[in-house]
């Protein structure tokens, strides 16, 4: 039963473009929400976190977007860059972060010069 | 600052072997995590220590699996009588606390169990 699903297991994009990775998860209880990059070979790396406490939260090209009615979360790439190719993992967590994250399965995104 | 390390970085094992993997997390991190990612999979929580607190082994697949951590350091992750299931990445995070916090992966140890 996966509580944290990404649906889209690629994602291809030209350079310059927006990229849009969507997220969805199906435990009420999520409270904080992540998003972790990785390349091949190499350990995820932490991008980019919301509270759902807040709608979006923005870090230079990177925003993340949470609709809680909804239960989704999508994460904005703008512009995109052939460096972003990666997969891109959703996580979530309870009790305001403090509890162990649940991953999605990941998209992989490839970014075209 | 020195990351998260794991080794060995590959392992290869015949099935009914025994395997044991190391992390050593980024000093001063309390909390450490171990994941695996089989192949087309996302990342499956296994363990996660949190200090002196007894670790949370829910994710833990099988009584096959034990991982101990001693202190706030080097963590150990033990695959008894392998089966060709575990073949996997198997990722190490630790972070400052539990939660909240970022976590901070490993490079990973990619296991085969021939």
């Amino acid at each position: 039963d996966q509580q944290v699903k990404q649906n889209s297991p690629s994602l291809s994009v030209q350079e310059g473009r927006i990229s849009i990775l969507n997220c969805d998860y199906t435990n009420s209880m999520f409270d904080y929400f992540l998003w972790y990059k990785k390349y091949p070979a190499e350990g995820p790396t932490f991008l980019i976190s919301i509270s759902s406490i807040k709608d979006k939260n923005e870090d230079g090209r990177f925003t993340v977007f949470l609709n809680k009615s909804a239960k989704h979360l999508s994460l904005h790439i703008v512009p995109s860059q052939p460096g972003d190719s990666a997969v891109y993992f959703c996580a979530a967590s309870m009790n305001s972060g403090y509890s162990t994250l649940t991953f999605g399965k990941g998209t992989m995104l490839l970014v075209s010069p | 600052g020195a990351g998260v390390s794991q080794s060995p970085s590959n392992k290869v094992t015949e099935k009914g072997k025994d395997v044991e993997l190391r992390c050593d997390p980024i000093s001063g991190h309390t909390a450490l995590y171990w994941y695996r990612q089989r192949l087309g999979q996302g990342l499956e929580f296994l363990i996660y220590f949190q200090g002196n607190s007894a670790p949370d082994k829910s994710g833990l697949p099988s009584d096959r699996f034990s991982a101990e951590r001693t202190g706030e350091s080097v963590s150990t992750l033990t695959i008894q009588r392998t089966q060709q299931e575990d073949s996997a990445v198997y990722l190490c995070a630790s972070s400052f606390r539990a939660g909240g916090d970022e976590q901070f992966f490993g490079p990973g140890t990619r296991l085969t169990v021939l």
